[in-house]
């Protein structure tokens, strides 16, 4: 059995300060990770992905999440937030790569203030 | 790469009728595609996953008959909402997988904005 948290629903961060979004999984297996965005009406686009390579996963638009096995989390973070990141943020998590079913976070919706 | 479309991208339509969304893979074949339903601001929730050739498994609580999917090719998978009504209003994803190459990532389609009246 998989699961995801994602531990807030909104985070609100000032422009040009850093991004925190917290995910903790839980998997049977060696899991693998995802982080999507969801602009407003819009599909899903990847950010990152973990696949029991590395453990510091960097991604696009300056986005990088660690894995840390111990504490079964995969936070995401990003060193300055820019305006076009405010957005809907998933993180995902497979079991048995991205093939098999994955199981959705409840979203982060992050607001970025001018 | 690795690009999904949606075709209808929204659709209105009237209580009772039938209606098709398209789930493409442009640059990749797709051996299993997955669909996914939105509600307003919340999570995704997994419908059903298909495999190329054979029939789609639906999760717990989706209704087979109701929601019909088709994957006829390794680029193309099919969900048609059959006498749809009201309570089927929502933001159908499809996303697509290919191993090998690709690895392990779904990707998603743009999303199909079904309302019904």
């Amino acid at each position: 059995a998989q699961s995801v948290t994602q531990l807030d629903s909104h985070v609100s961060v000032s422009e040009g300060t850093p991004v925190l979004l917290r995910c903790n999984y839980s998997s049977s297996y060696s899991p693998s990770l995802f982080w999507y965005v969801q602009h407003p009406n819009k599909g899903l686009q990847l950010l990152l992905k973990y696949t029991s390579a590395a453990t510091l996963v960097k991604g696009i638009n300056g986005f990088e999440a660690e894995f840390k096995k111990s504490e079964t989390s995969f936070h995401l973070t990003k060193p300055s937030a820019h305006m076009s990141d405010a957005a809907e943020y998933f993180c995902v998590v497979s079991d048995r790569g991205g093939y098999q079913k994955v199981t959705f976070g409840t979203g982060t919706k992050l607001q970025v203030i001018p | 790469g690795a690009v999904v479309s949606q075709h209808p991208s929204r659709v209105i339509c009237k209580s009772g009728t039938s209606v098709k969304i398209e789930c493409r893979s442009l640059d990749f074949q797709a051996t299993t595609m997955f669909w996914y339903r939105q509600f307003p601001k919340k999570s995704l929730m997994l419908m059903a996953t298909s495999n190329e050739g054979s029939k789609a498994t639906y999760e717990q609580g989706v209704e087979k008959d109701k929601f019909l999917i088709n994957h006829a090719s390794l680029t193309l998978s099919t969900l048609t909402v059959t006498s749809a009504h009201p309570e089927d209003s929502s933001f159908y994803i499809c996303s697509a997988y290919s191993g090998g190459a690709r690895t392990d990532t779904q990707y998603f389609g743009p999303g199909t904005r079904l309302t019904v009246l």
